[in-house]
């Protein structure tokens, strides 16, 4: 079936650091590939998403690239600020399937 | 637009009791559902529905009910509170024909505490 595996937690960096957090999913077909981030107290909401192969999602300077052949969807940024801490989900859409289905999350931290 | 609003933010309840949790959208999306958040387990769909008068179950119903008489509207209730039933609860809607791979929409979440 299909599921999502990400890097677990908790990631702390320093500000300005570069951010990699590792996605790689398990799908027939093609699926989407999505980055929902939580901020404290608030709900998900979508950071960015890719609908094919190698499509790059990017927003807020965090990209992520669709890859089939390794089926990845590694979530980059090259340089942190501390407004970025949150919790960072990993999901996948598939038409074929009855729900989203999400990674367990991985919580970053960023120091000053 | 207030996009998907739920109430309340944060509940304790004593073990048996009952109560609903409110979800509602005003972006007239037909496709609505409810999670829960469970530290290292990511979201786990409960119930959902793809309109009005139609609701189906998710991968984890046991102790939750749902109904859908509006568009607008999706409650969630728990009949006999367990205190398994801890947890962070998200509504979430995408708009008709949206399908799964396109984006959802979340709620703030109710903070959900059974003791």
């Amino acid at each position: 079936g299909n599921s999502v595996t990400q890097m677990e937690g908790p990631v702390t960096l320093s500000e300005e650091a570069f951010l990699t957090i590792n996605c790689t999913y398990t799908a027939t077909g093609y699926p989407s590939l999505f980055w929902y981030v939580q901020y404290p107290g608030e709900g998900l909401q979508l950071l960015l998403k890719a609908t094919k192969a190698d499509d790059k999602g990017s927003n807020k300077g965090f990209e992520a690239t669709y890859r089939k052949e390794t089926t990845s969807f590694h979530l980059e940024k090259g340089s942190v600020q501390v407004s970025d801490s949150a919790v960072y989900f990993c999901a996948l859409g598939h038409s074929s399937a009855s729900k989203i289905i999400f990674g367990s999350g991985t919580r970053l931290s960023i120091r000053p | 637009n207030a996009g998907v609003t739920q109430t309340p933010k944060f509940q304790v309840l004593k073990t048996g009791q009952s109560m609903t949790l409110q979800c509602a959208q005003d972006m007239n999306h037909e496709y609505m559902s409810w999670y829960r958040q469970d530290p290292g387990m990511g979201l786990r769909l409960i119930h959902y529905s793809v309109g009005a008068g139609i609701t189906d179950q998710g991968e984890v119903p046991n102790g939750y009910n749902v109904s859908r008489s509006t568009t607008e509207d999706f409650p969630l209730r728990l009949l006999s509170a367990a205190p398994s039933q801890t947890s962070v609860y998200f509504c979430a809607s995408r708009p008709k024909g949206a399908g799964l791979r396109d984006t959802q929409y979340f709620g703030p979440g109710t903070r959900l505490t059974v003791l």
